[in-house]
This record gives structure tokens, sequence and C-alpha cells, in this order.
């Protein structure tokens, strides 16, 4: 199995522009997590889904953020518009029962 | 409130020694506990689930979990450089899982 699946691996954008963050998780995997990690604030839950709905978006900072997994094999999460307070790593993990596999993560800079 | 509380280190040992690394949780209603390592610039990686009170060994790696004491520990035997990682503890919340804030681990050869 290929793993979790993140792209794109790095982007960088312009404060103010939509950036739309992609996951393809684990086949056969019925939850999916995304996480934001940054030195200051550590890894922070965002959302999760399981079985494709969306079961804790209390992590969301805000509405500039949303989550959609349209089906078992992929999900998005989407910033628009994009602040530099953004700028972290964002990762995605997903899980077959209590073990979590995360992706590579996609490192995003907003200047 | 959730809560997962590490130390944050830094904790530095020499080559060859004991690493413990420890974690709190704050609330009771958790079944299942994790640790990852976390090398610089890449994703967290599971080296260790435990799910009931004691030890659980898995080669150089001891779990350690005490659920009265809402406390999981992790102790690393025959400490290597290549162990030099940053290490999360991580307890699930009924599906909900929560990561502490880590701690970086050196071992100096």
């Amino acid at each position: 199995d290929a793993g979790v699946i993140q792209s794109p691996r790095h982007e960088v954008t312009e404060m103010g522009q939509e950036v739309t963050l992609r996951c393809k998780p684990i086949s056969g995997h019925n939850s999916l997590f995304w996480y934001r990690q940054t030195m200051m604030r550590g890894l922070e839950l965002l959302i999760y889904f399981n079985n494709n709905v969306p079961i804790d978006d209390s992590g969301m900072p805000e509405d500039r953020f949303s989550a959609k997994m349209p089906n078992a094999s992929f999900s998005t999460l989407k910033i628009q518009p994009s602040e530099p307070r953004d700028s972290a790593v964002y990762f995605c993990a997903s899980t077959m029962g209590d073990t979590q596999y995360f992706g590579p993560g996609t490192r995003l800079t907003v200047l | 409130q959730k809560e997962v509380e590490q130390n944050s280190g830094p904790l530095s040992v020499p080559e060859g020694a004991i690493a413990s690394l420890n974690c709190t949780y704050s609330d009771r209603v958790s079944q299942s506990f994790f640790w990852y390592r976390q090398y610089s610039g890449k994703s967290p990686e599971l080296i260790m689930s435990i799910y009931s009170n004691g030890d659980k060994e898995d080669g150089r790696f001891t779990a350690q979990l005490n659920k009265a004491s809402q406390y999981v520990s992790l102790l690393i035997r025959d400490s290597q450089p290549s162990d030099s990682a940053t290490y999360l503890c991580a307890v699930n919340f009924g599906n909900d899982m929560r990561f502490g804030a880590g701690t970086r681990l050196t071992v100096k050869p």
C-alpha cells in the first residue's frame, strides 16, 4: 500500500488567496483526520471524519477553514482567504481501529 | 477539557542510557494510548500502543500505563543516536485523538 498520500507537499501563496490541500487515505481505513502542526502550538486536531461524515470540527480555527470528504478515498481542506498565521504543516491521517497512519504533510507558507 | 501533557524537554541522554518520557492526561474516559516518534521534517510514526494497565515491551521500548494516575510513559533502553527525535504522546478519547506537545530527545554519542 502506498500509505496516506497528500498533495501538494509544499505550497507558497499570498495572503488572501484560496488554498486547497488534498488527502488520499489508505484504502479500507474508515476514519480520516486533519491536523495542523506549528512550533508554537504543536499538533492540533482540526477535524475528523468517520465513514466520510464529519464528526468533530471543533478544532477548525474559524470559518475560513472548511473540509470535505466526498468519498472514502479523498478529502480536501480548504482555506479561503488564507492569512500568514495559517502557515504550518498540515497532516492528514487515516485510521483503521485505533492506529493512525500519517501522510507526509503539506508545508504551507502564506506570505 | 481534554488535555494531554508532556514535559517539553529537551531531554538529553548519553548513548546506551535509558531515556524516560512521561505523559499525563486529563480525562478518565480514555481506553487507548500511543507513543509516536517524529523526526525533524517528517510525519509522526507510531512506535507503541498500550491499552491496559502495566507494562508493554517491544524491543528496546517499554510503554507503561497507570490509568488510576492518568499517566503513561515510554522507556527507551540502550538509547542510540538514531533515537534522537520528538516523541509525541497521544490519547484516544473515543475516536478523538489528542496529542501532547511532544518531548524532544537527543541521544549523544
